[in-house]
């Protein structure tokens, strides 16, 4: 049973538009949700983070969303460069400190 | 800044062989996990180690073993490989406790024919 959903397999925009990735969670004790960017033949990286007492944070072009009541987040890239293009993780973390990651959304940034 | 070690960084084996995948992390963190990313399904969590000597399982731990023999190091041992366990390892940690993001190396892609 998926306890974090990425239902979108893969996305794709425009450069110098808006990115929009969703992540879905049925837990609500999970109370730490991060994002994490990869690269094809590399590690996933840290990008941005949010705990369940915020509904906003802000990185540069990079905002993570928290909507606790419908257990939703999104991330949101503006604007989106060419560089962006990677598979973004959406993780969880709970009172077990285990962080459990969703299947990923691969987004593409067309020049 | 080495980070987040693992070796070896590719691996084939034939059913039945085993081997030892190692990590090792130079941020004095206390928590160490593995990871297996196969297409379509994300990363599952195979073991969790929250400090030495301690060890938890996963999502999908099955035909896995794990050794944490002191802060910087985490192995995953396959005693009997498999083709299901053909996958990218990726070995990640973190200091102990919540909200703090982990950091992960540069994965093992190990191929089971």
């Amino acid at each position: 049973d998926q306890q974090v959903k990425q239902n979108s397999p893969s996305l794709s925009v425009q450069e110098g538009r808006i990115s929009i990735l969703n992540c879905d969670y049925t837990n609500s004790m999970f109370d730490y949700f991060l994002w994490y960017k990869k690269y094809p033949a590399e590690g996933p990286t840290f990008l941005i983070s949010i705990s369940s007492i915020k509904d906003k944070n802000e990185d540069g072009r990079f905002t993570v969303f928290l909507n606790k009541s419908a257990k939703h987040l999104s991330l949101h890239i503006v604007p989106s460069q060419p560089g962006d293009s990677a598979v973004y993780f959406c993780a969880v973390q709970g009172g077990s400190e285990k962080l459990v990651f969703g299947k990923g959304t691969k987004l593409t940034v067309n020049p | 800044n080495a980070g987040v070690t693992q070796t070896p960084k590719f691996q084939v084996l034939k059913t039945g062989q085993s081997m030892t995948l190692q990590c090792a992390q130079d941020m004095n963190h206390n928590s160490m996990y593995w990871y297996r990313q196969d297409p379509g399904m994300g990363l599952r969590l195979i073991y969790y180690s929250a400090s030495e000597g301690t060890t938890d399982k996963g999502e999908v731990p099955n035909g896995y073993n794990v050794s944490r023999l002191n802060k910087r190091e985490f192995s995953l041992r396959l005693e009997s490989a498999a083709p299901s366990q053909t996958s990218v390892y990726f070995c990640a940690s973190s200091y102990r406790g919540q909200s703090t993001e982990a950091f992960f190396g540069q994965g093992t892609r190990l191929t089971v024919v």
